[in-house]
């Protein structure tokens, strides 16, 4: 599975848009790109993912650039509730999910 | 719909001890996942079943730790004998099969238990 690379720390203002960037340069053609979060002491949870196409769903929106190297995550109006660590994981077929130590985002009233 | 069950929440044990945590997944999931997430990292998986089968338990630490999916529905992972790296929470995880990239990978994870080894 292809490496992804996300900044380890991010703050954002309650009701602003958070960005998060991830950067997954190795890509291949087949791999998905899956955001996933986690609240602190519960299990990861899923939020969106993403081949080609721009995405966006109850929870958030996924843009990948055209060459597929990079993506964000964008969480529209985000709220305390969202501070959380936001992992970005380039998956293959194999149903396997590789987390990295993803981004700790901290919403700040 | 209840979510995936894990028991126990905690766990304090000396090193050399064993130790075991049983996971309910959601049902209808044929796949099941144990993960190890230590202190500041992402998971890791450790073993993934299909049904009762294993797919891939290339991470598991065979020589201590070892797990089972009797009749496909629940989990138990053993550690046997622990040591103080396994301090760590084990997060279980389950999903429907899906064919390779049909369909999205969404896991559901249970709360976890946290393992402390003195």
């Amino acid at each position: 599975d292809a490496k992804t690379t996300q900044p380890p720390s991010m703050d954002c203002a309650e009701g602003r848009a958070a960005n998060l960037p991830c950067n997954h340069s190795t890509i291949s053609g087949n791999e998905y790109v899956y955001w996933y979060r986690q609240i602190h002491s519960q299990g990861p949870q899923y939020i969106i993912h993403g081949l080609k196409n721009n995405e966006t769903n109850e929870m958030a929106s996924l843009i990948i650039t055209e060459d597929r190297k990079s993506s964000t995550l964008i969480l529209p109006h985000a709220t305390l509730r969202d501070t959380a660590v936001y992992y970005c994981i380039a998956e293959t077929g194999a149903n396997n999910l590789f987390f990295g130590t993803g981004t700790r985002l901290t919403v700040i009233p | 719909e209840a979510g995936v069950a894990q028991s126990p929440r905690y766990k304090i044990i000396e090193k050399r001890q064993s130790v075991a945590f049983w996971c309910n997944p959601i049902s209808g999931h044929a796949t099941l996942y144990w993960y190890q997430q230590i202190l500041g990292q992402g998971p890791k998986l450790l073993i993934q079943f299909q049904n009762n089968g294993v797919v891939d338990d290339s991470q598991l630490p065979k020589d201590r730790f070892s797990a089972e999916r009797l009749k496909g529905v629940d989990s138990t992972l053993k550690i046997q004998p622990a040591k103080l790296e396994d301090s760590a929470v084990y997060l279980c995880a389950s999903s429907l099969v899906r064919a390779p990239g049909q369909g999205r990978n969404e896991q559901f994870f249970g709360p976890g238990t946290r393992l402390t080894v003195l």
